[in-house]
C-alpha cells in the first residue's frame, strides 16, 4: 500500500467543468510534486512545492492550478481542460526538497478523461 | 529537454533467466540516479538511488551500477520471477528538485 493517497482514482469531466485532484501524505515530507503521464511516455513534471511554497512550475497552462493548504495536502484544481489533457496524474512526495538522494514516494494516480 | 534513454523498451524473459537493461543520460550537472519499479495498477516504487561513479546497489535479486563519467546505469535481474514483471523507470536528478524520467524498460517474465 502506498503512503501517498490520491483521490479520486478515476475522473471524467467535460471541458467546461471545474474539478480538483487531491493528494495526501503523512510521512512528514516537505516536498510534494505533480506529474502528468500519458501512455507510453515518461512522467512529466508539472509542479513542485517545497516547504508548502511553489518552487517549480514547468510552464504549465493556467487551466491547471496547484494548491498546498498545509504540509500534508496537495491539490490540483482543474478548469476548462482540453481533451489532450487526458492522462494519469501522479502525486509524489520526498523528505527533503532539493536533496538529490531523497527518493520520491508516489501515489497510485488519478486517471483523468476530458470529454 | 533532457534526453534519458532506456533500452530495450520492452523485453520478455523466461522465468529463471537473468536479464539486464540500460539507462543512458547526459552526464553534465548530474547529481544522482534513481531507479523506480512500476507494477500495473500500483504506484511507482523507489528501488535505488545512486550518486557516486562506480556505485553498485543490490536489493534481493535486483542490482544496479552507475557510471557518471559516461552517463549510464545498468539494472540487472537475476533469476527472473513473474513478480518482477513491471516497468523499470530510470530518472537522473539534475538539481533543483528535477528528476528527468526515461520512458522505462517494460519487463514481462514468462512462467
Amino acid at each position: 500500500d502506498t503512503e501517498v493517497t490520491q483521490t479520486p482514482k478515476h475522473l471524467v469531466m467535460g471541458m467546461t467543468n471545474k474539478k480538483s485532484l487531491k493528494c495526501e501524505q503523512h510521512m512528514g515530507h516537505r516536498a510534494m510534486y505533480w506529474y502528468k503521464q500519458k501512455a507510453k511516455k515518461p512522467p512529466e513534471l508539472m509542479f513542485v512545492y517545497s516547504y508548502e511554497k511553489l518552487s517549480i512550475n514547468e510552464s504549465v497552462p493556467s487551466r491547471f492550478s496547484p494548491e498546498c493548504p498545509n504540509s500534508s495536502l496537495l491539490n490540483l484544481h482543474l478548469h476548462a481542460l482540453q481533451p489532450e489533457d487526458s492522462a494519469l496524474y501522479l502525486c509524489a512526495s520526498s523528505q527533503n526538497p532539493g536533496q538529490s538522494n531523497s527518493p520520491l514516494h508516489f501515489g497510485n494516480g488519478t486517471r483523468l478523461t476530458v470529454t | 529537454i533532457l534526453n534519458v534513454e532506456q533500452s530495450p523498451q520492452s523485453l520478455h524473459v523466461q522465468e529463471g533467466d537473468s536479464t539486464n537493461f540500460t539507462c543512458s543520460f547526459p552526464s553534465s550537472n548530474f547529481y544522482a540516479l534513481h531507479w523506480y519499479r512500476w507494477e500495473t495498477a500500483k504506484s511507482p516504487e523507489a528501488l535505488f538511488v545512486m550518486t557516486l561513479n562506480g556505485d553498485e546497489k543490490k536489493k534481493g535479486r535486483i542490482s544496479a551500477t552507475l557510471n557518471t563519467k559516461e552517463g549510464y546505469s545498468y539494472l540487472y535481474i537475476k533469476g527472473s520471477q513473474p513478480e518482477d514483471s513491471a516497468t523499470y523507470l530510470c530518472a537522473p536528478f539534475y538539481g533543483n528538485n528535477r528528476l528527468a524520467f526515461g520512458k522505462g524498460n517494460q519487463v514481462v517474465v514468462i512462467p
